[in-house]
This record gives structure tokens, C-alpha cells and sequence, in this order.
């Protein structure tokens, strides 16, 4: 079983939709929890950032996690084309160590 | 602008040639790290420094040797390049080893024929 699992679409939405983005993870070791975008030919930037099970909410994006079943979602609500990005989930441990990334989901919000 | 920064942006090399590439951060941050990002967008980390020392090493092959002048700054050299070390390649720095908020720089697209 992979560490880490994210589908890596693409997926295409109209703007304005929902736009649900989820990853599955197997180590029950990780303890922060983050969600990174990363626009075509540049580098990646920290979009959400959490430790714990429940809801965290930042304007229009949304994160959530649970621990119990380890898994964890991005929400995008009111999507917009300027959305259009991949998005990695990733993984980090209470000891200072690395970050485990998933493999990313390709997104595309259709003017 | 404070970022991190990297150089060159794009390299097209030979197969066996001996390549470097330069990263810098103003951020004041303690650790650098090196990324390999694949055709599949995978991003795995190579390398990791705090403050000068060698903290992250992952299986990466000896070809590849990272050096770290100074806190601000992690290069990474590439002896022997194959076809398989084409990939993007991330540096990116944090406040604190491991932690979660990472910045990246822009990447360099390395292309080997």
C-alpha cells in the first residue's frame, strides 16, 4: 500500500462549482497536514496548513482531515479559472524530518 | 523581493556530462532542501541542510552531491548525468527542519539527451 494516494485527475469544472480535491494516506505517524498548489512551470506554494481532525477554512478553500480514516479533502467553493493549478496534498511528522507528498491532482476551472 | 531563487532556470546537457545547479534564499530560514519533480509531477525530496549540515539524505544516487556554503545558500552537482535525471528540480527553504510551510523556488527544467 502506497504512503500516500491522490488522484490525479484531471479534473475539469465549470466556474463557480465545488470543487472537492482528496488524498489517502496509510501512516498513522504523520501529524500536520497541508495542501500545496502549484501553477504550470512554477514552483509549489503552501496553500492550507493543519494539525489536527476537523475543518479549517480560509476564504474560499476549505481543509479538512480525519484521522480515524485517514484521509484528507480541500474544498474550493465559488471555483475561479485562476484556480486552474495542481494541487498536492502532503504529509509531515511531529519530529523534524521531511514532507511526503502526493503525486498531485491536475485541476481545470472552465471559464 | 524576498524568495527563494535558483539558477539556471531550464539546462539541456549531454548524457555524461558534470552540471550545477544554484539556490539561494533570503529568508533567513535554517534548512534548505533539494526536490526531483518527475513527467508525473511526483515530487520527492533529494536533499535536506540545516544550517550547513547534511540532515536529509534519501536514496539518492552518489552522482549527485549537494554543498551548502553557507545557510543562505545549497547547490547541487550532478556528475555523469543520465536520461533519467531529466526531471525538474525544487530547491526550497524553511524556518525549521521539517516544517510544514516550505518555500519553493521556481524549479529548473534539466534536460539530458
Amino acid at each position: 500500500q502506497k504512503e500516500v494516494e491522490q488522484d490525479p485527475g484531471p479534473l475539469s469544472v465549470p466556474e463557480g462549482a465545488i470543487v472537492s480535491l482528496n488524498c489517502t494516506y496509510s501512516n498513522s505517524a504523520f501529524q500536520y497536514f497541508m495542501w500545496y498548489r502549484q501553477y504550470s512551470r512554477k514552483g509549489p506554494e503552501l496553500l492550507m496548513y493543519t494539525y489536527s481532525s476537523g475543518n479549517k477554512e480560509d476564504g474560499r478553500f476549505t481543509a479538512q482531515v480525519d484521522k480515524s480514516s485517514k484521509y484528507i479533502s480541500l474544498f474550493i467553493r465559488d471555483s475561479q479559472p485562476s484556480d486552474s493549478a495542481t494541487y498536492l496534498c502532503a504529509f509531515g511528522y511531529s519530529s523534524a524530518s521531511k514532507i511526503i507528498f502526493g503525486s498531485g491532482t491536475r485541476l481545470s476551472i472552465r471559464p | 523581493d524576498t524568495a527563494v531563487s535558483q539558477t539556471p532556470k531550464y539546462l539541456v546537457t549531454q548524457m555524461g556530462n558534470d552540471k550545477s545547479i544554484k539556490c539561494e534564499q533570503n529568508l533567513g530560514h535554517d534548512t534548505m532542501y533539494w526536490y526531483k519533480q518527475d513527467s508525473k509531477k511526483f515530487l520527492k525530496i533529494m536533499f535536506s541542510y540545516n544550517n550547513k549540515e547534511l540532515i536529509i539524505n534519501e536514496t539518492v544516487p552518489n552522482r549527485f552531491s549537494p554543498k551548502s556554503p553557507d545557510k543562505a545558500h545549497l547547490n547541487l552537482h550532478i556528475n555523469s548525468l543520465e536520461l533519467g535525471d531529466s526531471a525538474v528540480y525544487f530547491c526550497a527553504s524553511s524556518q525549521v527542519t521539517g516544517g510544514g510551510e516550505q518555500y519553493f523556488g521556481p524549479g529548473t527544467r534539466l534536460t539530458v539527451t
